[in-house]
């Protein structure tokens, strides 16, 4: 079964740091680019950052930019974000998203299940 | 950076019609274009791609077309479990890819 776990949410203060990962299963995940996508309490879906399959480019929003950073470990089969600076606007469901074919430029196919991230004093 | 605008933001219908939703992109996007379904405490699934493309297990029900920069979403004959927020999604110009910001589909 394709799947995908999404680890590492929780409350932290303004200015603080969090790690999110990503587990995949059930693909070869070295084939697919990534991305995570929030969505914060009642709002929409944001697209975050993107990384390609072998982890050589990565792409971030501009609300992001300079503050968090997405790697993989692809002998790992997990995806990360680190998140630094953390703001109260950054506060949302935090998903993994494994992008639908070999290309960068495709829709998100399998999406995992989300972890809140809580930024506040 | 592209945006994606939908309408209507809430549309009513009743179990059994037809459900049109509408997404517009600022600029051309081509066919880069996806549609998901979110229901409450769960994730988005993708439900089209290719703006007309059905995902893998999508219902039939479910169609997909326009280009450039006019889409819509089709559903033609609405059931309980199709009540839910949509959202539509480019993917030819990024980063950042974006999303619309949906339209929540309810029980007349």
């Amino acid at each position: 079964e394709v799947q995908l776990v999404e680890s590492g949410g929780g409350l932290v203060q303004p200015g603080g740091s969090l790690r999110l990962s990503c587990a995949a299963s059930g693909f070869s995940f070295s084939s697919y680019a990534m991305s995570w996508v929030r969505q914060a309490p009642g709002k929409g879906l944001e697209w975050v950052s993107g990384i390609s399959g072998s982890g050589g480019s990565t792409y971030y929003a501009d609300s992001v930019k300079g503050r968090f950073t997405i790697s993989r470990d692809n002998s790992k089969n997990t995806l990360y974000l680190q998140m630094n600076s953390l703001r109260a606007e950054d506060t949302a469901v935090y998903y993994c998203a494994k992008h639908y074919s070999g290309r960068y430029a495709d829709a998100f196919d399998i999406w995992g299940q989300g972890t809140m991230v809580t930024v506040s004093s | 950076e592209i945006v994606m605008t939908q309408s209507p933001a809430t549309l009513s219908v009743s179990p059994g019609e037809r459900a049109t939703l509408s997404c517009r992109a600022s600029q051309s996007v081509s066919s880069n274009l996806a549609w998901y379904q979110q229901k409450p405490g769960q994730a988005p699934r993708l439900l089209i791609y290719g703006a007309s493309t059905r995902a893998t297990g999508i219902p039939a029900r479910f169609s997909g077309s326009g280009s450039g920069t006019e889409f819509t979403l089709t559903i033609s004959s609405l059931q309980s479990e199709d009540f839910a927020v949509y959202y539509c999604q480019q993917y030819n110009n990024w980063p950042p890819d974006t999303f619309g910001q949906g339209t929540r589909l309810e029980i007349k």
